[in-house]
């Protein structure tokens, strides 16, 4: 059980193009589900939090207006990276919390921007 | 901050011996402490995590200590394997359905 899965696992776009990256959990309802993003050889930086029916929370330094998150369901959350540069180029990942239990990664989703 | 280019710390462990890796974390007010290992393209992967009111808690090959007092937390792996090898993190929170906060990471390398 606790499986999260993200879609793509790998997407390559031009630069200002928008990509939506969607985070599920398929046998659980997540209460909760996190953004992260992981730059080469460094740790996870937490980019937000996301309740269903509500806005998310960002973390200090990320613009809300560039990535955009929607948590429309208990199984389902996006984010939408707007107008990507190159510099947005990252290793995305999506974790899911059940009521109050741990939190559960997706395989992540890897970012190219040319 | 954490600077580009920054290369993960790396631990050499021979095949069979037991690792212990290490954690300094941050936030004297965190309650809940969880280690994670993270294959390479994969995404991190629970392995045991352990609450601020124990020191101590075992789980199948693996031990996690919390030293309060220090702020120091480790992750000790039993007669390690070749899968061992990954990246492995520690992570702080408030509470398990809270967010957490992950450390630096430390890349454990296993020797044939």
């Amino acid at each position: 059980g606790a499986v999260v899965s993200q879609h793509p696992s790998r997407v390559i776009c031009k630069s200002g193009t928008s990509v939506k990256i969607e985070c599920r959990s398929l046998d659980f309802q997540a209460t909760t589900m996190f953004w992260y993003r992981q730059f080469p050889k460094q740790s996870l930086m937490l980019m937000a939090t996301s309740n269903e029916g509500s806005k998310a929370t960002y973390e200090q330094g990320v613009e809300k207006d560039k990535f955009l998150i929607n948590h429309a369901s208990l199984t389902l959350s996006t984010l939408t990276v707007t107008s990507a540069h190159p510099e947005d180029s990252s290793f995305y990942i999506c974790s899911a919390v059940q009521g109050r239990e741990t939190q559960y990664f997706g395989p992540g989703t890897r970012l190219l921007v040319l | 901050g954490e600077s580009v280019g920054l290369h993960l710390p790396t631990l050499s462990v021979q095949e069979g011996d037991n690792s212990i890796i290490n954690c300094a974390y941050s936030n004297s007010a965190s309650d809940y402490f969880i280690w994670y290992k993270q294959e390479s393209g994969k995404g991190p992967q629970f392995i045991i995590d352990i609450r601020s009111n124990m020191d101590k808690r075992q789980g199948q090959r693996v031990t996690v200590l919390l030293n309060k007092t220090v702020k120091h937390l480790s992750l000790q792996i039993a007669a390690t394997q070749p899968g061992d090898s990954a990246v492995y993190f520690c992570a702080e929170g408030a509470n398990r359905d809270d967010k957490i906060i992950f450390g630096k990471g430390t890349r454990l390398h296993i020797l044939p």
